[in-house]
């Protein structure tokens, strides 16, 4: 039972442009959500998270936005890199009582010079 | 680098084998979780455990298990190998049961 979604398995971009990636879940017990980049051949890095208590966060070129009544979340990068070509993954927890992340099955982003 | 190391990086065996993976968290980290991402597919979580305690089970099958040692390194068998067990098996680690985990390069196995 996937527990959270991404419809998109890829994405092209055009290098400065924006990319916005998607991600929904289906458990309302999830209250803290996160996105990790990861490169071939190496492990998953921690991007960005955001807690069910706020509707965004910012860091950099990334921001979270979530939207709790519609059980949904993007993430947006502006603007999009060369370096940023990778697989993205959103996770979620459902927190104080439960710390195992589920994962979605990844969007490949890639940015075109 | 996340701090988290995993060893084996590759592991190639046979079916009906035994093989233990091994992880080592950041330092100062007390919670160490196991997942399991099988051909383009997200990461499955399998195990946690935290100070040397099991803390929580995902869908971690009764071929595998784990255990977390007093130094908090952790070490996760598969027995009995089948050929579905070909995965990058990742290695997680935090500071508390806490949100944030930070992940190990991943030990890729093969089962032939």
């Amino acid at each position: 039972d996937q527990q959270v979604k991404q419809n998109s398995p890829s994405l092209s971009v055009q290098e400065g442009r924006i990319s916005i990636l998607n991600c929904d879940y289906t458990n309302s017990m999830f209250d803290y959500f996160l996105w990790y980049k990861k490169y071939p051949a190496e492990g998953p890095t921690f991007l960005i998270s955001i807690s069910s208590i706020k509707d965004k966060n910012e860091d950099g070129r990334f921001t979270v936005f979530l939207n709790k009544s519609a059980k949904h979340l993007s993430l947006h990068i502006v603007p999009s890199q060369p370096g940023d070509s990778a697989v993205y993954f959103c996770a979620a927890s459902a927190g104080s009582n439960d710390y195992k992340l589920s994962f979605g099955a990844g969007t490949t982003v890639t940015v075109r010079a | 680098d996340s701090g988290v190391t995993q060893t084996p990086k590759h592991l190639i065996t046979a079916t009906g084998q035994r093989v233990t993976l091994r992880c080592s968290p950041r330092s100062g980290d007390l919670s160490v979780y196991w997942y399991q991402q099988s051909l383009d597919q997200g990461l499955q979580f399998l195990i946690q455990y935290y100070n040397g305690e099991e803390r929580a089970k995902g869908n971690i099958l009764e071929r595998f298990s784990a255990q977390q040692f007093p130094d908090l390194h952790s070490e996760l068998n598969l027995s009995s190998l089948e050929l579905g067990d070909s995965a990058l098996y990742f290695c997680a680690s935090s500071v508390g049961s806490g949100n944030e985990q930070f992940f190990g390069p991943g030990t890729r196995l093969t089962v032939l």
